[in-house]
């Protein structure tokens, strides 16, 4: 069975730092990934997605994610986070025919 | 374009009362879906709809009825509520049909609580 595991349930950060948030796939086929965002009180909304070619994908809100299919990795990153960016986080993906599966969430928190 | 809307924002049952919830997209999307979502556990699907006239379980359907009423819209019925089903309730709906690849469009949801 396909799986995402997002381990970090909430990442505190100050303003104008570096986060990184961290997401691994368990799939034995080729997969499609997703980051989406909810900000409080609302739906979810895509950050961005890989499909396919170069690795390095690039978002809204000047976010980033590299695919590393040999870690299985989906790292989500910004360079510097503003308090706007306080929102929960999903990883998620498809494959093999399957439905697209999600992580449990990662909460960013971002503080003055 | 409104997008995805969803009624109601917001419901209290009590065990063993039903409900509907509604769901409509404007986009002319051929897939529509309905998730539940709760602390710790991320979206779980309930029920989706590849395209008009078909609909298909998920990964948690018991307890739940669905309707493609037609192509704008697509209903989650609760026939007899348990509070285990106290839950925030998302209808999402993407544009191709079993297209792995596809972005998913989500409403704003639904706060509902079983007493």
């Amino acid at each position: 069975a396909q799986s995402v595991t997002q381990l970090d349930s909430q990442v505190p950060v100050f303003e104008e730092a570096p986060v990184e948030l961290r997401c691994n796939y368990s799939s034995s086929v080729s997969v499609y990934l997703f980051w989406y965002v909810q900000y409080p009180n609302q739906g979810l909304q895509l950050l961005l997605k890989y499909l396919s070619g170069s690795t390095l994908v690039k978002g809204i809100n000047g976010f980033e994610a590299e695919f590393n299919k040999s870690q299985t990795s989906f790292h989500l990153r910004k360079p510097s986070v503003h308090i706007s960016d306080t929102a929960e986080y999903f990883c998620a993906f498809t494959g093999g025919g399957n439905k697209l599966t999600f992580g449990t969430g990662t909460q960013l928190k971002v503080e003055l | 374009n409104a997008g995805v809307t969803q009624t109601p924002k917001f419901q209290v049952l009590k065990t063993g009362q039903s409900m509907t919830l509604q769901c409509a997209q404007d986009m002319n999307h051929n897939s529509m879906y309905w998730y539940r979502q709760d602390p710790g556990m991320g979206l779980r699907l309930i029920y989706y709809s590849a395209s008009e006239g078909t609909t298909d379980k998920g990964e948690v359907p018991n307890g739940y009825n669905v309707s493609r009423l037609n192509k704008r819209e697509f209903s989650l019925r609760l026939e007899s509520a348990a509070p285990s089903q106290t839950s925030v309730y998302f209808c999402a709906s993407s544009e191709a049909v079993e297209w792995e690849g596809d972005t998913q469009y989500f409403g704003p949801g639904t706060r509902l609580t079983v007493l």
